[in-house]
């Protein structure tokens, strides 16, 4: 099994509420990251977690607030969003061992519209 | 962070050979050349990598010149599911030793026409 699995598949919101995106996998992997993709550009990093610890912030919002309750889960709070964090928000995971083939396995996304 | 620079777009016919190049001239000796990939409406996905010798899997090949500073990806005969965004991205393993991070550039936008 090679899949990393998000929901909701698609979310819209308005800018006062409290949301919440999963992302799960069962490979064992100790390392999962949150990627923001935007239309027509590439993935940028959000967070990483290595050991369900955080490891890298990448200067993203507090209306942003990652939690890694366990080495499966990975989820994301979302809190007053603006309309700009309408984008892709994309989960992967990798083995987490420090090996050179450190492959990361993407879900499929959770497309997200804030109103 | 190393930078890599790739052709915003390329086209090929379908069973013939594509070849993706990838400048990557701040690339450190550390630094794994990974290539994704990215269909329409879903995540990336990992295609190949290397470091310093060319490597071939069932997807593809990938050849690293000499000197590490470009790499080519090649694709041995493109069908239509072939079409989709190919990143060359410089990996560089964390300090912490565990995690790796990826960088994406702009990618090249693969068309493949009959």
């Amino acid at each position: 099994d090679t899949e990393v699995t998000q929901t909701p598949k698609h979310l819209v919101m308005g800018m006062t509420n409290k949301k919440s995106l999963k992302c799960e996998q069962h490979m064992g992997h100790r390392a999962m990251y949150w990627y923001k993709q935007k239309a027509k550009k590439p993935p940028e990093l959000m967070f990483v977690y290595s050991y369900e610890k955080l490891s890298i912030n990448e200067s993203v919002p507090s209306r942003f607030s990652p939690e890694c309750p366990n080495s499966s889960l990975l989820n994301l709070h979302l809190h007053a969003l603006q309309p700009e964090d309408s984008a892709l928000y994309l989960c992967a995971s990798s083995p987490g061992t420090a090996k050179s083939k450190n492959i990361q396995y993407f879900g499929a996304g959770t497309r997200l519209s804030v109103l | 962070d190393a930078k890599t620079t790739q052709p915003n777009s390329m086209e090929s016919n379908e069973e013939e050979p594509v070849h993706l190049p990838c400048n990557h001239s701040t690339i450190s000796g550390t630094d794994y050349i990974h290539w994704y990939r990215q269909l329409p409406s879903q995540g990336p996905e990992y295609v190949i990598h290397g470091l310093t010798s060319n490597v071939n899997n069932r997807m593809a090949s990938l050849a690293i010149a000499e000197d590490r500073k470009s790499s080519t990806l090649i694709l041995h005969r493109a069908t239509l599911r072939d079409a989709a965004v190919y990143y060359c991205i410089l990996r560089a393993v964390l300090v912490t030793g565990t995690a790796s991070k990826l960088t994406f550039g702009t990618g090249t936008r693969l068309q493949v026409t009959l």
